[in-house]
């Protein structure tokens, strides 16, 4: 059973172009959610989506960043115009629908550079 | 979701036990306790969690206090590979939580030869 994807694993990106990143979760789980990493810094919660549905964006910033979860392929997290601060690791995580065991599993990130 | 206290780093001989202690005096009935770590840089594993028992599987123990308000993680024989940050999340389980994991800055585990 294949873990959680992400793609690319590496992006760069100037500064004001958009930045796509991608995350398949795990077979048979339908909840996704996204983290940030500053550097030197800690884990963020940003989004939880489940199929077609945000359930909460309490961590995401309010402008630029979007997330979706369609009915059919990946989880994408959308950066519009980045900036320097943005560079960071993303890491998504899937967890199966049962809720009370909802364990979640991390992908091994995309590391977003900005230059 | 409770809030939880790490030592910042310890030291552990290759092949000794590793216990890595949490304090959750705040956790409430329904609140597990998780455990993950992470590797340099790399996407955070999960390693165990349990609510009141003790916990047990391929990869470390997990040992509650009586009272639920500590844990102590435990790697029966570490390795280098072990070097990484552990991190004790609590957190309520339940249908329509909305799940997120709540990190703090975890206990930097340092395995030496």
């Amino acid at each position: 059973n294949a873990g959680v994807m992400q793609n690319p694993r590496h992006l760069v990106r100037r500064r004001g172009q958009e930045a796509r990143l991608r995350c398949s979760p795990m077979k048979g789980h339908s909840h996704v959610y996204w983290y940030r990493q500053l550097p030197e810094e800690g884990l963020k919660f940003m989004v939880y989506l489940q199929k077609e549905n945000i359930i909460d964006e309490s961590g995401m910033p309010k402008e630029r960043f979007s997330a979706e979860f369609p009915k059919e392929g990946p989880s994408i997290l959308r950066i519009q115009q980045v900036v320097r601060g943005d560079s960071a690791a993303y890491f998504c995580a899937s967890s199966p629908p049962e809720s009370h065991a909802d364990t979640q599993y991390f992908g091994p990130g995309t590391r977003l550079t900005v230059l | 979701d409770a809030k939880t206290t790490q030592p910042p780093s310890m030291d552990c001989a290759e092949g000794r036990a590793a216990n890595l202690p949490c304090n959750h005096s705040t956790i409430s009935g329904n609140e597990y306790v998780y455990w993950y770590r992470q590797i340099h840089s790399q996407g955070p594993q999960y390693i165990i969690h349990g609510l009141k028992n003790n916990e047990t599987n391929e990869m470390a123990s997990l040992i509650i206090t009586e009272d639920r308000k500590s844990s102590t993680l435990i790697l029966p024989h570490a390795t280098l590979r072990d070097t990484a940050v552990y991190y004790c999340i609590v957190r309520v389980v339940y249908a329509g939580n909305t799940g997120k994991l709540i990190f703090g800055q975890g206990t930097t585990l340092q395995v030496k030869p």
